[in-house]
C-alpha cells in the first residue's frame, strides 16, 4: 500500500535563510509525487510535481523539490525562505497505476523575520 | 475564475441532523473528491468521482454518501451527522489530459462542519 511521511510537524526558519520540508514516500513502481500549500481558511494550492525526467523539480514561488529514488525521499527546498512562506505544505503521492493520492500529515512552516 | 467553489463555508449540525455540503468546479474537470482534513492526519479522501455518472469509496467513506450530479457539480451527504465527523471538509477536482494521475489536484476553500 502506498504511504507518505512528513518526519517534521513544525520546521522553523529565519527569513533569508535556506528552507528544507522533508518528505518520505512507500509506492511500488514510480510514483507521482507532489508537493500542495495551504494558508489559513484556505484550500491546498499545487506548488510542483515529480512525474518522470530531471531529479530536481523547480515550481511556483521558487519552490524546488529533489527526488532521491534510492532513498524514496522527496524533500521541498527554497534556497532563500521569506516569511510569507509561512504556510502547511502538504507531500503527496499516487501510484500510477491506481486513481487515489495519499496525502502526508502536513509541515508547518514559520519563517521568522 | 471561480475554480472550484463549496457551500456552505461554515455549519453547525446538532448530532442526528442531515445535511449536504455543495461543490461545483468550472475548470472542464472529469475527476472529482471530497476530503476530510483533520489535525495531525492530512488529508483522507472520503469518496471520489473519476468522471460522470460514478462514485467510487475512498479511504473513510462510513457515514457519507455522495452524488455525481453532472460533470460541474458533486455533492457529500451527512445522513446523520455525528460529533466524529467535525472536521473542515474540501472538494478537489482534477484534469485528465495526459492521464489522470500526474495532473495536481485543485481545491475549493473547504466547509468547516462543527456536529454538538
Amino acid at each position: 500500500a502506498q504511504s507518505v511521511a512528513q518526519p517534521e510537524d513544525q520546521v522553523n526558519v529565519a527569513e533569508g535563510n535556506p528552507l528544507t520540508v522533508k518528505c518520505t514516500y512507500s509506492v511500488s513502481g514510480n510514483p507521482y509525487l507532489f508537493w500542495y500549500v495551504q494558508y489559513p481558511n484556505r484550500g491546498l494550492q499545487f506548488l510542483l510535481k515529480y512525474i518522470t525526467g530531471d531529479n530536481l523539480v523547480k515550481g511556483s514561488y521558487g519552490f524546488e523539490a529533489e527526488f532521491n529514488k534510492s532513498q524514496t525521499s522527496f524533500h521541498l527546498k527554497k534556497p532563500s525562505a521569506l516569511v510569507s512562506d509561512s504556510a502547511l505544505y502538504f507531500c503527496a503521492v499516487r501510484d500510477p497505476r491506481g486513481f487515489k493520492t495519499i496525502f502526508g500529515a502536513g509541515t508547518r512552516l514559520f519563517v521568522k523575520a | 475564475n471561480a475554480g472550484v467553489t463549496q457551500t456552505p463555508k461554515f455549519q453547525v449540525l446538532k448530532t442526528g441532523q442531515s445535511m449536504t455540503l455543495q461543490c461545483a468546479q468550472d475548470m472542464n474537470h472529469n475527476s472529482m473528491y471530497w476530503y476530510r482534513q483533520d489535525p495531525g492526519m492530512g488529508l483522507r479522501l472520503i469518496y471520489y468521482s473519476a468522471s460522470e455518472g460514478t462514485t467510487d469509496k475512498g479511504e473513510v467513506p462510513n457515514g457519507y454518501n455522495v452524488s455525481r450530479l453532472n460533470k460541474r457539480e458533486f455533492s457529500l451527504r451527512l445522513e446523520s451527522a455525528a460529533p466524529s465527523q467535525t472536521s473542515v471538509y474540501f472538494c478537489a477536482s482534477s484534469d485528465p489530459r495526459g492521464g489522470a494521475g500526474n495532473q495536481p489536484q485543485h481545491f475549493g476553500d473547504g466547509t468547516r462542519l462543527s456536529i454538538l
